[in-house]
């Protein structure tokens, strides 16, 4: 599978700013996606970030709050902006790979808003 | 609405037992179920992923599929206390990678 690595792997931040977070995979994959895992709760699908164009939201989530960007097969970014408490979470890049469209995560990002 | 459910637990088995881990899914239209093994603090890592009914086997592990009961099943093996971990099922319709996530279920493997 592939090596997927996100910056940072870990960050307080403060209420109000903005945090980018970045996700690099070591192969091109077509199918890059966003997930978040909030304290003690399942996994939920943010976007899946689209190489070329727009990232398609899923139900809840906004580009305004959660802006993405896919300059390419091998790397994404996404922005958590204007933070609250609620927004303390883990952010998961993940990417479809091999047999059976399944799916690897990366290591995560572990975002505490404060 | 898609639910996919399971008991949140914790499951306590001894070592060397077998741990059964259940999850049920509400969309008949899912076609690719999946097992992810979360340690604490660390991201999800995949364990297996089933589509047909039956059982697939993987070392210590066997997943089961019932489409007909929407219900899909861990099982492991001579449980190690290294399987200690929270269990996610993850089901995927249509095109399947789209999942949708269970709570999960924390697993106890016991000295």
């Amino acid at each position: 599978s592939a090596v997927i690595s996100q910056k940072p792997s870990r960050d307080i931040c403060q209420r109000g700013t903005s945090l980018t977070i970045q996700c690099q995979v070591d192969s091109q994959v077509t199918m890059m996606f966003w997930y978040r895992q909030q304290p003690g709760q399942s996994l939920t699908l943010i976007a899946t970030a689209n190489q070329g164009s727009e990232a398609t939201y899923e139900s809840g989530f906004v580009i305004d709050k959660f802006p993405i960007s896919r300059p390419n097969l091998t790397f994404s970014t996404l922005t958590v902006s204007n933070m609250s408490p609620e927004d303390s979470s883990i952010y998961l890049c993940s990417v479809e790979q091999g047999a059976g469209n399944t799916i690897y995560f990366g290591e995560g990002s572990w975002l505490t808003v404060v | 609405q898609k639910e996919v459910e399971q008991n949140s637990g914790p499951l306590s088995v001894p070592e060397g037992a077998i741990a059964s881990l259940n999850c049920t899914y509400s969309d008949r239209g899912s076609q690719s179920f999946f097992w992810y093994r979360q340690y604490s603090g660390k991201s999800p890592e995949l364990i297996m992923f089933i589509y047909s009914n039956g059982d697939k086997e993987d070392g210590r592990f066997t997943a089961q599929l019932n489409k007909a009961s929407q219900y899909v099943s861990l099982l492991i093996r001579d449980s190690q206390p290294s399987d200690s971990a929270t269990y996610l099922c993850a089901v995927g319709t249509g095109g399947g990678n789209k999942l949708t996530f269970g709570t999960g279920t924390q697993l106890k493997v016991e000295l």
